[in-house]
């Protein structure tokens, strides 16, 4: 199946820094990604959809200056989650869709711990 | 009623056994099902997709569904511990761009 990379795997910042995680789909282009968070033991919560060339596309009740997304290529995605607090410490996934199989592939998600 | 309802769990089961998984949604206007499989800190895994109801098979796993029900399965025969993770359904409407619904997610544990 196609493959989507994310990067870093796990990061661990202070409070008020801000932190960027990266989206790849390695042997597809995508142009749309989306962006999800999840709690331990709790489903994906989608936060914005990523498009290419266009601003994102953001869930209700996501801050969009909190959490920017640029998707720069057809390639890559990127989620910036600015000024952290503890409270945005959470696992965050991203998907491309692979459009020959109407189906979405998930990277292997980010880990962020803020102190 | 949340669009697509999947059984609580947790689920445990024997090594060897049959499992099912199953799902209901409520929106008709869903056309394509997918079944990912979760590792505790990882991403999920695409396990199986479809978009036509009956039955797909892939190894010891099997989606099912049913339109007209609004019902779809995941059975996963000779059950191994390897096996024991989070399985989600998702579904969407009109194609690979369009959101993902997703079903809260079952924790399933296979017992050696």
């Amino acid at each position: 199946g196609a493959v989507v990379s994310q990067h870093p795997s796990r990061v661990i910042c202070k409070s008020g820094t801000s932190v960027k995680i990266e989206c790849r789909s390695l042997d597809f282009q995508a142009t749309t990604m989306f962006w999800y968070r999840q709690f331990p033991k709790k489903s994906l919560m989608l936060m914005a959809t990523s498009n290419e060339g266009s601003k994102a596309t953001y869930e209700q009740g996501v801050e969009k200056d909190k959490f920017l997304i640029n998707h720069a290529s057809l390639t890559l995605s990127t989620l910036t989650v600015t000024s952290a607090h503890p409270e945005d410490s959470s696992f965050y996934i991203c998907s491309a869709p692979a459009l020959a199989m109407e189906t979405q592939y998930f990277g292997p998600g980010t880990r962020l711990l803020v102190l | 009623q949340k669009e697509v309802e999947q059984d609580p769990g947790p689920l445990s089961v024997p090594e060897g056994a049959i499992v099912s998984l199953n799902c209901t949604y409520s929106n008709s206007a869903f056309q394509y099902f997918m079944w990912y499989r979760q590792y505790s800190r990882k991403g999920p895994e695409l396990l199986m997709y479809t978009y036509s109801s009956g039955n797909k098979e892939d190894g010891r796993f099997t989606a099912q569904v049913d339109k007209s029900s609004k019902y779809i399965s995941l059975f996963i025969r000779d059950s191994q511990p390897s096996d024991s993770a989070t399985y989600l359904c998702a579904m969407h409407l009109t194609g690979a761009n369009s959101k993902l619904t997703f079903g809260k997610g079952i924790t399933l544990s296979v017992r050696p």
